[in-house]
C-alpha cells in the first residue's frame, strides 16, 4: 500500500494566490481527516469525512478555507486568498470509519505565503 | 469536549536511560487514546494505543503507556532510549461518540550519546 499522498510536498506562493493542497487516502479507508501544524498552535483539526461527508468543520480558520471530497479516493483544501499567516505544515490522514482504528498520515505539503 | 495536555515541550535524555513523556487528558465520556510519533520532515506515526482491557499497552520498539482512570493519565515509558528514539511525541485521544482525534502540543525527546 502506498500509504496516504499528499501533494505537492512545498509550496510557496504570493499573499492574494489561491492555494490547492490534494490528498489521496488509503484505498478502502472511508474517514478522511486534514490538519494544520505550526510552532505555535500544534496540531490543529481543520475538518474531517466520514464517507465522503464533511462531518466537522468547525477547525476551519475562515470562509477563505474550504474542503472537498468529491469520491472515495482524492480530497482537496483550498485556500482563497492565501495570507502569511497560513504557513504551516498541512496534513492529510486517513483512517477506517471505527473509532478506534489508528489515522494514518501523509508526509505533509509545507506551505510558504509571502 | 475533550482535551489533551502534554505536560513538557521538551525531554532531553541520555542514551540508554529511562524515560517518561506525560500525557494527561480530559472527557466527560469514555475515551480512547494513541501516541502518535513524528520524525523531522514526515507524518506522524501511530506508536501505540488503548481501547479497552489491560491498561498497560506495549508498542513493538520497546515503549509502553499506562492507562490510568483516576488520574487520567496515559504517559509514555521507556526503560532504555536509543539515539534513533529522538523525535516527537504527541499523545491524542478520542471520545466513543464521535471521530474527533484531539492531539496535545507534542514532547520533543531528545536523546544523547
Amino acid at each position: 500500500d502506498a500509504g496516504v499522498i499528499q501533494s505537492p510536498r512545498h509550496e510557496v506562493t504570493e499573499m492574494g494566490q489561491e492555494v490547492t493542497l490534494r490528498c489521496k487516502p488509503i484505498s478502502g479507508h472511508n474517514s478522511l481527516f486534514w490538519y494544520r501544524q505550526t510552532m505555535m498552535r500544534g496540531l490543529e483539526l481543520l475538518i474531517y469525512f466520514n464517507n465522503n461527508v464533511p462531518i466537522d468543520d468547525s477547525g476551519m480558520p475562515e470562509d477563505r478555507f474550504s474542503a472537498k471530497m468529491p469520491n472515495a479516493s482524492f480530497s482537496t483544501l483550498k485556500i482563497q486568498p492565501s495570507e502569511p499567516r497560513d504557513s504551516a505544515v498541512y496534513f492529510c490522514a486517513s483512517s477506517l470509519y471505527d473509532l478506534g482504528s489508528p489515522l494514518h498520515f501523509g508526509n505533509g505539503t509545507r506551505l510558504t505565503v509571502t | 469536549a475533550q482535551s489533551v495536555t502534554q505536560l513538557d515541550s521538551q525531554v532531553p535524555v541520555f542514551e540508554e536511560a529511562p524515560v517518561e513523556l506525560r500525557c494527561n487528558y480530559s472527557s466527560s465520556v469514555s475515551v480512547y487514546l494513541f501516541w502518535y510519533v513524528q520524525y523531522p520532515n514526515q507524518g506522524l506515526q501511530l506508536l501505540l494505543k488503548y481501547l479497552s482491557g489491560s491498561t498497560l499497552v506495549e508498542s513493538i520498539n520497546g515503549f509502553e503507556a499506562e492507562f490510568n482512570k483516576s488520574q487520567t493519565s496515559f504517559h509514555l515509558r521507556k526503560p532504555s532510549v536509543h539515539i534513533s528514539d529522538t523525535a516527537e511525541y504527541f499523545c491524542a485521544v478520542r471520545n466513543n461518540q464521535g471521530g474527533k482525534l484531539i492531539f496535545g502540543q507534542g514532547t520533543e525527546l531528545s536523546v544523547k550519546p
